[in-house]
């Protein structure tokens, strides 16, 4: 099946720095991403869809100048947390849909974001 | 508006014992149903997708669901739950031409000796 990498598995960054996560679909072109955020013990919600060479589609609520998403390529997609505050920790994990095939998302094993 | 609705936060069956997870959706068309398992920390892991056609689909690990328009439910079910069968489990409908996968809160899955 198609694979999509995250990374960083997890990161630790000070209050009030900026940090990058990547989604890659390894064997694939993925016209759209979509970026989920999860609370421990709580189900996934999406933050924001992505299509490639356009701006990012923002969920209700979901503060896009703090959560800057990127999606240069087929291949990838970028999901910044500026600013970042305590609050932020959470588990983010990012799908992508194959172009041309828009059944089935392909999930990254996640990341890990601790903010202190 | 599409939704996906998990009765049951958790569930606790005994090893070897026979499981089933519910599921139920709202959906405008004809939906594509997921359920996926993460284990703590853990990415998602497809267990099985229904699409169309025969409405009881195989899974992975040996999981099953079935399928019921008319229920609007998508059940998943194993016959003989595993220690490491333990996990949280997500029923999701979508997508579709694009759209967003919806996911139901989840059911965490005990299993005991």
């Amino acid at each position: 099946g198609a694979v999509v990498s995250q990374h960083p598995s997890w990161v630790i960054c000070k209050s009030g720095t900026s940090v990058k996560i990547e989604c890659r679909s390894l064997d694939f072109q993925a016209t759209t991403m979509f970026w989920y955020r999860q609370f421990p013990k709580q189900s996934l919600m999406l933050m924001a869809t992505s299509n490639e060479g356009s701006k990012a589609t923002y969920e209700q609520g979901v503060e896009k100048d703090k959560f800057l998403i990127n999606h240069a390529s087929l291949t990838l997609s970028t999901l910044t947390v500026t600013s970042a505050h305590p609050e932020d920790s959470s588990f983010y994990i990012c799908s992508a849909l194959e172009g041309g095939s828009n059944t089935e998302a392909f999930f990254g094993q996640g990341t890990r974001l601790t903010v202190v | 508006a599409q939704s996906v609705t998990q009765p049951d936060i958790h569930i606790t069956v005994s090893e070897g014992a026979s499981l089933e997870l519910r599921c139920n959706y709202s959906y405008g068309a004809t939906p594509y149903l997921f359920w996926y398992v993460q284990s703590p920390g853990q990415g998602l892991q497809l267990l099985l997708k229904y699409f169309s056609g025969d409405t009881l689909v195989q899974g992975i690990k040996g999981f099953e669901a079935e399928f019921k328009r008319s229920q609007s439910s998508f059940n998943l079910r194993k016959p003989s739950v595993h220690w490491s069968d333990a996990a949280e489990y997500f029923c999701a409908v979508g997508p579709t031409g694009g759209f967003k996968t919806i996911f139901g809160a989840g059911t965490r899955l005990f299993v005991k000796a």
